[in-house]
C-alpha cells in the first residue's frame, strides 16, 4: 500500500542553520508528493507541491525535489528562522483525491 | 472568504455522549475530508466525501458518521464516545487532489 516515512524529530537548530527533513515514501503508480506545515494551535497549510519525478517545489525559501529513483521529497532550507518552528508533514497524493500523510517532525529553531 | 471553519475548538464528553463535529467551507469544493491527528501519528482519514450526498470510508471509520446533504456542509458524527477517541480532529476541503485546505481543528478529550 501506499505510505510515507519521515525522519524523526525533534529536530532542533540555531537560527540561519541549514534544515534537511528527510521524507521517503512507497506508492504504486505516480503520485503527487506534498510537504505540509502546521504552526502550533493551528491546522495544515501547504508549504509546496510536486507532481512528477524531478519536479522541484519551492516556497518561502523551503524546496524539495521529487526523486523517482530514491522515493524520497526531501525538505530543504538554507537558513532557517526562528518562525519556521512548526510541524513538518510530508504526503503522498493517489488516485480519488485523498492524501497519505507521514508522522510529522517537530521543528525547533533557536534564537 | 472564511475557507474552512470549524466547531467547537475544544470539547470534552463522557464516555458513552455523543456530538456532533461541525465543518463548514465557503470555496465551493466538491471534496472535503475529516482527520483525526493523535500525537506521533500524523493524520488518519476517517471520512470522506466527493460530493452532496456521496461519503466514503477512509482508514479509521469506526464509531463515527458523516453525511454531505449540502456542498458546503460535512459534518461528523460521534455516537457513543470512547477515550480511544480522544484526539485533534482536522476537517479539509480541495477542489482537486492537488492542494487540500484544513480548518483549524476541534480538540476533543473523552473521560
Amino acid at each position: 500500500g501506499n505510505s510515507v516515512t519521515q525522519m524523526e524529530g525533534p529536530v532542533t537548530l540555531s537560527e540561519e542553520a541549514f534544515l534537511t527533513i528527510n521524507c521517503t515514501y512507497t506508492a504504486t503508480g505516480y503520485p503527487s508528493l506534498f510537504w505540509y506545515v502546521q504552526y502550533p494551535g493551528e491546522g495544515l497549510q501547504l508549504l509546496l507541491k510536486a507532481t512528477k519525478a524531478d519536479d522541484k517545489g519551492s516556497n518561502k525559501g523551503f524546496e524539495a525535489t521529487y526523486r523517482k529513483e530514491t522515493t524520497s521529497f526531501h525538505l530543504e532550507k538554507g537558513s532557517v528562522q526562528v518562525s519556521d518552528s512548526a510541524v513538518y508533514f510530508c504526503a503522498l497524493g493517489t488516485n480519488g483525491n485523498k492524501l497519505v500523510f507521514g508522522a510529522g517532525t517537530i521543528l525547533r529553531v533557536k534564537s | 472568504n472564511a475557507g474552512v471553519t470549524q466547531t467547537p475548538k475544544f470539547r470534552i464528553l463522557k464516555i458513552g455522549q455523543s456530538m456532533t463535529l461541525q465543518c463548514t467551507q465557503d470555496m465551493n469544493h466538491n471534496y472535503m475530508y475529516w482527520y483525526r491527528q493523535d500525537p506521533g501519528m500524523g493524520l488518519k482519514l476517517i471520512y470522506y466525501s466527493v460530493g452532496a450526498g456521496i461519503t466514503d470510508k477512509g482508514e479509521v471509520p469506526n464509531g463515527y458518521n458523516v453525511s454531505r446533504s449540502t456542498t458546503e456542509d460535512f459534518p461528523l458524527r460521534l455516537e457513543l464516545a470512547a477515550p480511544s477517541q480522544t484526539s485533534v480532529y482536522f476537517c479539509a476541503s480541495s477542489l482537486s487532489y492537488n492542494e487540500q485546505f484544513f480548518g483549524p481543528g476541534t480538540r476533543l478529550t473523552v473521560l
